[in-house]
């Protein structure tokens, strides 16, 4: 069954370093999308992506957030300097479609960021 | 930002019994979701229910879509201790991306 994979699955970091997490959306999907979950609390979403731009982002994408898609697969989030704050799992989804029936997401497994 | 609210926010029920989950928020729904999701694991889609009034049933697990699009149940019979978990909704409003609710999160005991 085709799932949306991540990689690094835990990432350890000093405070001001940069870090890229890591997605492969499932292949026929169009819409990518980062959401976070700090410890304890809900799942936020950070930024949704299509036709190779973003469509829509929340507060918490910020100029140190920034997404691409180098080749084709995969799917990627940078974090220019990371902040203490920013320790969270990482959990990227992608979709046939926007919404509806269709527009189920369907998510990875995520990447723990711990910021040091 | 659309806000949506899930309750109860814990709930600890032996094995054999039913439960209910609510999901609320005080605007339409495109279309809404729920998932589970274990500790350090991404949720996992369990239904998507677009249309008023709608009904799914996933074996033991009923979902109903409010008529008025607002509001969402998650129905458990006979639960048992592998329905332990963080059961979430996730509603799609118009012109906007999914957003998720706090979760409620289910202990199931043996």
């Amino acid at each position: 069954e085709p799932e949306v994979t991540q990689t690094p699955s835990h990432q350890v970091t000093q405070m001001g370093q940069e870090v890229i997490l890591r997605c492969v959306p499932i292949s026929n999907h169009l819409y990518f999308y980062w959401y976070r979950q700090i410890l304890g609390q809900k799942v936020e979403f950070l930024v949704s992506f299509y036709n190779n731009e973003i469509s829509e982002k929340s507060e918490i994408f910020d100029d140190q957030f920034s997404v691409e898609r180098p080749d084709g697969s995969n799917f990627t989030l940078k974090i220019r300097s990371t902040k203490l704050e920013d320790s969270a799992m990482y959990f990227c989804a992608s979709s046939l479609l926007a919404g509806g029936v269709s527009g189920e997401l369907f998510f990875g497994e995520g990447s723990r960021l711990t910021v040091l | 930002t659309q806000l949506l609210e899930q309750s109860p926010q814990f709930l600890s029920i032996q094995e054999g019994e039913n439960l209910t989950v609510y999901c609320n928020s005080s605007s339409v729904f495109s279309s809404l979701q729920w998932y589970r999701q274990e500790p350090g694991e991404g949720p996992v889609l369990l239904v998507t229910v677009v249309t008023g009034g709608e009904v799914k049933k996933l074996k033991r697990l009923t979902f109903q879509f409010g008529d008025a699009r607002k509001d969402s149940s998650l129905h458990i019979t006979a639960a048992q201790p592998g329905d332990t978990g963080l059961y979430l909704c996730a509603g799609l409003f118009y012109g906007q991306n999914f957003v998720f609710g706090p979760g409620t999160r289910l202990s199931v005991l043996p």
